[in-house]
């Protein structure tokens, strides 16, 4: 079982579509990041949320404590936004990071 | 640039043998987590150092082992090298307390096993 689901895995969208990513936990967390991973291998963090909502451009990102659920939203969707996004969360009783297994996401022009 | 450096980038080398992969984490970062991503699997956690200590470990396997210096750059030794051990190896470094919240990735080494 990972502790850490997200959905879904594959998701192809037109440009210029709303898209959501979904990311579930299953115990008390310190910080949750998305990450994003483009073809290459590079990792680089989005969004570090340990609250309420982040913004950056056409990126949104949400959490909700209580629910143990956060969620990943790109507006107008471009073909540069075609990566894969991870979810990774920082337990509260430990300093490990547990990822999600990624979404990869296709935006078709 | 994340400021956490690996080598090498790439490494291509035979079955059977042994690689060593280099990680500096960014400047006063004392945490080093080693991380294994295959073609067909998310990144898995393999090992985490803190200060020279080992905190955490995944699922590495006893042919793998890692260590963290002094000057807290760490190294990730893969022995008996197997055709499944080619990956992406990721290595990542985050601060202390809240610091430790914020995780910053290296541009991960492709090993291939031949």
């Amino acid at each position: 079982k990972n502790e850490v689901e997200q959905s879904p895995q594959n998701l192809t969208a037109q440009e210029g579509e709303f898209i959501t990513i979904n990311c579930s936990y299953s115990v008390g967390i310190s910080a949750l990041h998305w990450l994003q991973q483009h073809p290459g291998g590079g990792i680089v963090s989005l969004f570090m949320l340990s609250s309420g909502k982040k913004k950056h451009g056409r990126l949104i990102a949400t959490i909700n404590i209580q629910e143990k659920h956060s969620s990943l939203h790109i507006t107008a969707s471009h073909p540069r936004d075609s990566a894969v996004y991870i979810c990774a969360v920082r337990w509260l009783n430990g300093n490990q990071f547990y990822f999600g297994t990624g979404t990869s996401l296709t935006v078709i022009p | 640039d994340s400021g956490v450096t690996q080598t090498p980038k790439h490494l291509i080398t035979a079955t059977g043998q042994r690689v060593t992969l280099r990680c500096s984490p960014r400047s006063g970062d004392l945490s080093v987590y080693w991380y294994q991503q295959s073609l067909d699997q998310g990144l898995q956690f393999l090992i985490q150092y803190y200060n020279g200590e080992e905190r955490a470990k995944g699922n590495i396997l006893e042919r793998f082992s890692a260590q963290q210096f002094p000057d807290l750059h760490s190294e990730l030794n893969l022995s008996s090298l197997e055709l499944g051990d080619s990956a992406l190896y990721f290595c990542a470094s985050s601060g202390l307390g809240t610091a430790g919240n914020t995780i910053y990735f290296g541009e991960g080494s492709w090993l291939t096993v031949v």
